[in-house]
């Protein structure tokens, strides 16, 4: 597609429940990154995949947050046990990055999180 | 570990004048800089760049930024404001160790007619 698509745009569950939110990368990107953004505040980083695997992975919060990338394209950011203070925005970039970090990111419009 | 620091949460400038966002970093190597631009639901977009040579960049929508290795900042500008340039505005850091890009807190620039 011609930018990074996320869905869903709008996830409402309960306190406790299994989450998924899915990212699609512009094609050709190697590197993918998940951030969250709470209200008011810039976006946290919690995961960064180049190709199929984790390259860091240093900012998920904790073993309720898993992110996977099996075929290096499409990512799936996993939330287990959701608990209030999950909720956030929950954004996906991608990048033309092969290392090196001097690559800008392109952002999806994020998938709203809100746990109740 | 890298870090920006972005020390105003809100600017305020009217139409027509120059407008200024200040950004100041900490990094253990060579800093890769980054603007981006957040406009109300919307995603992020990127406005500008430093990696290397001119220490003036010149970005997207009029915008550019300065680095400054001894102040140890990025601060972004423009010379005329526009009402339409009212968003939330992050400025972001790597250094050339990994390739994750951290944030500041975000500004808010308000352009007033």
């Amino acid at each position: 597609g011609a930018g990074v698509s996320q869905t869903p745009s709008n996830k409402v569950t309960e306190k406790g429940k299994y989450v998924e939110l899915r990212c699609d990368p512009i094609s050709g990107h190697t590197a993918l990154y998940w951030y969250r953004q709470s209200l008011g505040q810039g976006p946290e980083f919690l995961i960064y995949f180049q190709g199929t695997g984790a390259a860091d992975d240093s900012g998920l919060p904790n073993d309720r947050f898993f992110a996977v990338r099996p075929e290096g394209s499409v990512s799936t950011l996993k939330i287990q046990r959701t608990e209030r203070g999950d909720s956030a925005v929950y954004l996906c970039a991608s990048s033309l990055n092969s290392g090196g970090g001097t690559g800008e990111l392109f952002f999806g419009e994020g998938s709203r999180l809100t746990v109740l | 570990a890298q870090s920006v620091a972005q020390p105003e949460d809100q600017v305020n400038v009217a139409e027509g004048n120059p407008l200024t966002v200040k950004c100041t970093y900490s990094v253990s190597g060579n800093p890769y800089l980054f603007w981006y631009v957040q406009y109300p639901n919307r995603g992020l977009q990127f406005l500008l760049k430093y990696i290397t040579g001119d220490n003036l960049v010149k970005g997207s929508y009029g915008f550019e930024a300065e680095f400054n290795k001894s102040q140890t900042s990025f601060h972004l500008k423009k010379p005329s404001a526009l009402v339409s340039d009212s968003a939330l505005y992050f400025c972001a850091v790597r250094d050339g160790h990994t390739d994750k890009l951290i944030f500041g807190t975000g500004t808010r620039l308000q352009v007033f007619p």
